[in-house]
């Protein structure tokens, strides 16, 4: 099972909004609604930011959600903020012998 | 408040091996799945294992079948990772965390123990 495929990175300035894709197959992303993305700062576990797709956890803001189309994941964060610099990764359920897959990774940079 | 708690990491020979323990708090523990994930120095997030909230049934990372074994004790709110025949590509921050439901996202994650396998 590879990874899913998300940029190496993404920027925006303070107030903007961005956009991360996470790309797999019909096996993982496109076959289930299982995808939830993750924020990780250096040093630290990860956290939470959506899950089944488009759902947020209590507690994370209405800054961040997500959608999928075919194959294809998406995190929008909006009205980017300092404090949103960070890794992202995002995740699904597959149909494969390894259940469970993550993302290479994005890390998020505000300018 | 939930807490998961890993210890049990550190330096081992490759070949070796080393249990990892995850204590788990504030929630009903036997309710919910669990899994590893560990996160080698410097890259990304990779799963490794996931165990069903009463133990029967397991699943791993073709990269570490065969030679891990996750397992829980209920009893004792801890989730376990038996690793055996390390090699250096096994090095890493192993996390433990709790699945929302099945399929979904992990809600909870420990701060994780970093494993090395060097010689």
């Amino acid at each position: 099972q590879s990874a899913l495929t998300q940029p190496a990175s993404v920027s925006g300035s303070p107030g903007q909004s961005i956009t991360i894709s996470c790309t797999g197959t019909s096996s993982d992303v496109g076959g289930y609604n299982y995808v939830s993305w993750y924020q990780q700062h250096p040093g630290k576990a990860p956290k939470l930011m959506i899950y089944d797709v488009s759902n947020r956890p209590s507690g994370v803001s209405n800054r961040f959600s997500g959608s999928k189309s075919g194959n294809t994941a998406s995190l929008t964060i909006s009205g980017l903020q300092a404090e949103d610099e960070a890794d992202y990764y995002c995740s699904s359920y597959t149909s494969s012998s390894t259940p469970y897959v993550f993302g290479t990774g994005t890390k998020v940079t505000v300018l | 408040e939930v807490q998961l708690v890993e210890s049990g990491g550190g330096l081992v020979q490759p070949g070796g091996s080393l249990r990892l323990s995850c204590a788990a708090s504030g929630f009903t523990f036997s309710s919910y799945w669990m899994h590893w994930v560990r996160q080698a120095p410097g890259k990304g997030l990779v799963w490794v294992s996931r165990i069903n909230s009463d133990g029967s049934s397991t699943s791993y990372a073709d990269s570490v079948k065969g030679r891990f074994t996750i397992s829980r004790d209920n009893a004792k709110n801890t989730l376990y990772l038996q690793m055996n025949s390390l090699r250096a590509e096994d090095t890493a921050v192993y996390y433990c965390a709790r699945e929302m439901a099945m399929g979904s996202g992990k809600d909870y994650w420990g701060q994780g123990t970093l494993v090395t396998v060097s010689s």
